[in-house]
């Protein structure tokens, strides 16, 4: 159980355009979900969390704009990198806990390359 | 604000032990957990410690001190599969995570 999937797991894209990445739970209710970015030979960074059905909060020094979620179910959220930039490029990781539990499942993450 | 440090790299022979440790000063505590990290992948659970002890599960186990603000990681009977990166994490009050930067275990034959 507890399984959370990405799509797309890689994409391309290039420089102004905009990507979307979807994050799923598969079988569970995910209240709140995370979105971390992750830089080669770096940890990771947690940019933003979200509770399903209201606004994401977001970590300083991440552009809300720029980085569109949206949890619009229990089972479901999005990050959309607006008007991307090659500095944006970078591994993308969601997770996702159940209401009461201190423990996050991570998705498989989501290579972001900007050209 | 948060603060986790670990050492960066770590070597050890197949068939060794090694320890990695883990210090942290964060706002607020519930728990610390332990991730393995294979390149271009994401994180997965090794373990969990909320309580002061060792916790032991298999080849790997994990201790907390919370008064020293203390953990460590023990992999046992390294196996060549076992290098990779591992994430020392700090829950905090609002169930986010915090990262340490992650050590780097390479196992030589």
């Amino acid at each position: 159980g507890a399984v959370v999937s990405q799509h797309p797991s890689w994409v391309i894209c290039k420089s102004g355009t905009s990507v979307k990445i979807e994050c799923r739970s598969l079988d569970f209710q995910a209240t709140t979900m995370f979105w971390y970015r992750q830089f080669p030979k770096q940890s990771l960074m947690l940019m933003a969390t979200s509770n399903e059905g209201s606004k994401a909060t977001y970590e300083q020094g991440v552009e809300k704009d720029k980085f569109l979620i949206n949890h619009a179910s229990l089972t479901l959220s999005t990050l959309t990198v607006t008007s991307a930039h090659p500095e944006d490029s970078s591994f993308y990781i969601c997770s996702a806990r159940d209401r009461g539990d201190y423990e996050q499942y991570f998705g498989p993450g989501t290579r972001l390359t900007v050209t | 604000g948060q603060n986790i440090d670990q050492p960066t790299e770590m070597t050890a022979t197949e068939g060794a032990i090694v320890q990695i440790n883990c210090t942290y000063q964060t706002s607020g505590f519930n728990g610390l957990f332990w991730y393995q990290q294979h390149a271009g992948e994401a994180p997965t659970f090794l373990s969990y410690n909320v309580l002061d002890g060792l916790e032991e599960k298999g080849r790997f186990s994990s201790f907390l001190s919370r008064s020293k603000g203390y953990s460590y990681l023990l992999l046992k009977e390294l196996q060549m599969k076992d290098s990779a990166s591992y994430l020392c994490a700090v829950v905090d009050n609002d169930y986010k995570l915090s990262f340490g930067a992650g050590t780097t275990v390479t196992v030589r034959a």
